[in-house]
């Protein structure tokens, strides 16, 4: 079975300084991750997906991930932080087929002025 | 841009009672999904629906859960008897095909407390 971990519950940085969140992933085969942000009182918003190519996958507000896969990691980065970037993210991933997309237990980000 | 709405945003229930939660994926899309989420924590699966029957449901989706797909257009999800425990936000997603590939599109979520 797929699972995601997200060690930090917590992440803290200040506005204008790199930001990374972390995500590692257990799956058979190929994995297809995704990351989704989550602010307060809504629902989850896509961000981005790695499926397969360059490691380095592009996403919505200026967010990054990168897929390594001797690591199983897929950390999700921001050259330069916004406050408007604190919120909830959450990490996923699917096994192949239709089986559901498994969420990590998401990580708080809190960007600091 | 096409979005997916649930309904209602917020509904307090006697514990006991029969709760209805809707959705109206996108139009266009073929696979529904219902998620739940406890106090703002780890967002977790309950059942996905294609072809008008489900395809998958995790250990949370037992008997006193249900859905269906009544009219080509709302997607529902009823609890029968709820429990304190039911108490949760429950997010409606859909996507337009299958395989591994395509991300989910949430909706706002109902908040079901149950007292």
């Amino acid at each position: 079975a797929q699972s995601v971990a997200q060690p930090e519950d917590q992440v803290n940085v200040a506005e204008g300084n790199p930001l990374t969140v972390k995500c590692t992933y257990s799956v058979s085969g190929n994995p297809y991750l995704f990351w989704y942000v989550q602010y307060p009182n809504r629902g989850l918003q896509f961000l981005l997906k790695y499926i397969t190519g360059d490691n380095l996958v592009k996403g919505s507000y200026g967010f990054e991930a990168e897929f390594n896969k001797s690591q199983t990691s897929f950390h999700l980065k921001k050259p330069s932080a916004l406050v408007s970037d604190s919120a909830l993210y959450f990490c996923a991933v699917r096994a192949s087929g239709n089986t559901p997309l498994v969420f990590g237990k998401g990580t708080r980000l809190s960007v600091i002025a | 841009e096409p979005e997916v709405t649930q309904t209602p945003s917020h509904q307090v229930t006697q514990m006991g009672q029969e709760v209805i939660l809707r959705c109206v994926p996108i139009s266009n899309h073929l696979y529904f999904y219902w998620y739940r989420q406890i106090l703002g924590q780890k967002v977790e699966f309950l059942v996905s629906f294609y072809n008008n029957e489900i395809s998958e449901k995790s250990e949370i989706f037992d008997d006193q859960f249900s859905v269906e797909r009544p009219d080509g257009s709302n997607f529902t999800l009823k609890i029968r008897s709820t429990k304190l425990e039911d108490s949760a936000m429950y997010f409606c997603a859909s996507r337009p095909s299958g395989g591994p590939t395509g991300e989910l599109f949430f909706g706002e979520g109902s908040r079901l407390t149950v007292l």
